[in-house]
């Protein structure tokens, strides 16, 4: 069966450092990488996602991603945190149902940014 | 374009009594998911609407749980009779195709006392 672990809960930043977040999967055959953000109020947002190809991914809001197959690993990276990216992430893996893709999803991180 | 917006943002009943949840997809999005995450755990399947058709409801937890998607468009969750473990937040999201990115909506907030 497929699984996402996060290993934090919490993380703690000053506002213009650098932001690692950590996600190990387990999964079956290559798998389908996602991460999400949600801010206060709102939804779940995709920030970026790993199909195949390029192992370095890029996403919005200056987020990007590395896949390494040997570690099952998918981390999160920004090189400057912004007060506005203070949220709770998720790493998800997807697999697949009907030809549609149904993320399984770790348990979160909640990102808190001093200024 | 509106995002899928949900109703009601928070609802807290009591045990045994009946609540149904809302979710309006993005107009055009055939594809349509809830998703429930239970206090401090993971966000996990319920199940998958291909327009009024269930693709996929591997992820209901009990016969309590009922989800109808009539004409295609919005869709509701009842849940009949409410337990306290129940509670969560529930999530809708929808999609054009089946491989396209799903698109959540901020969820209902479940307390059942």
């Amino acid at each position: 069966a497929q699984s996402v672990t996060q290993p934090d809960i919490h993380i703690t930043v000053s506002e213009g450092a650098s932001l690692e977040l950590r996600c190990n999967y387990s999964y079956g055959a290559t798998p389908y990488l996602f991460w999400y953000v949600q801010s206060p109020g709102q939804g779940l947002q995709l920030l970026l996602k790993y199909f195949s190809g390029d192992t370095l991914v890029q996403g919005i809001k200056g987020f990007e991603a590395e896949f390494k197959r040997s570690q099952s690993s998918f981390n999160l990276r920004k090189p400057s945190v912004h007060w506005s990216d203070a949220a709770e992430y998720f790493c998800a893996v997807g697999g697949t149902s009907g030809g549609s893709y149904i993320p399984t999803f770790g348990r979160g991180t909640s990102l808190i940014v001093h200024p | 374009e509106a995002g899928v917006t949900q109703f009601p943002s928070h609802s807290v009943i009591e045990k045994g009594q009946t609540v149904t949840l809302r979710c309006d997809p993005i107009s055009g999005h055939d594809n349509l998911y809830w998703y429930r995450r239970v206090m401090g755990k993971e966000i996990k399947f319920l199940l998958h609407f291909v327009k009024e058709s269930k693709q996929d409801e591997s992820g209901m937890p009990n016969n309590r749980f009922l989800a109808e998607r009539t004409g295609g468009t919005y869709s509701t969750l009842k849940v009949q009779p409410a337990e306290l473990e129940d509670s969560g937040v529930y999530f809708c999201a929808s999609s054009r195709g089946l491989a396209d990115t799903q698109y959540f909506g901020p969820g209902t907030r479940l307390t059942v006392l």
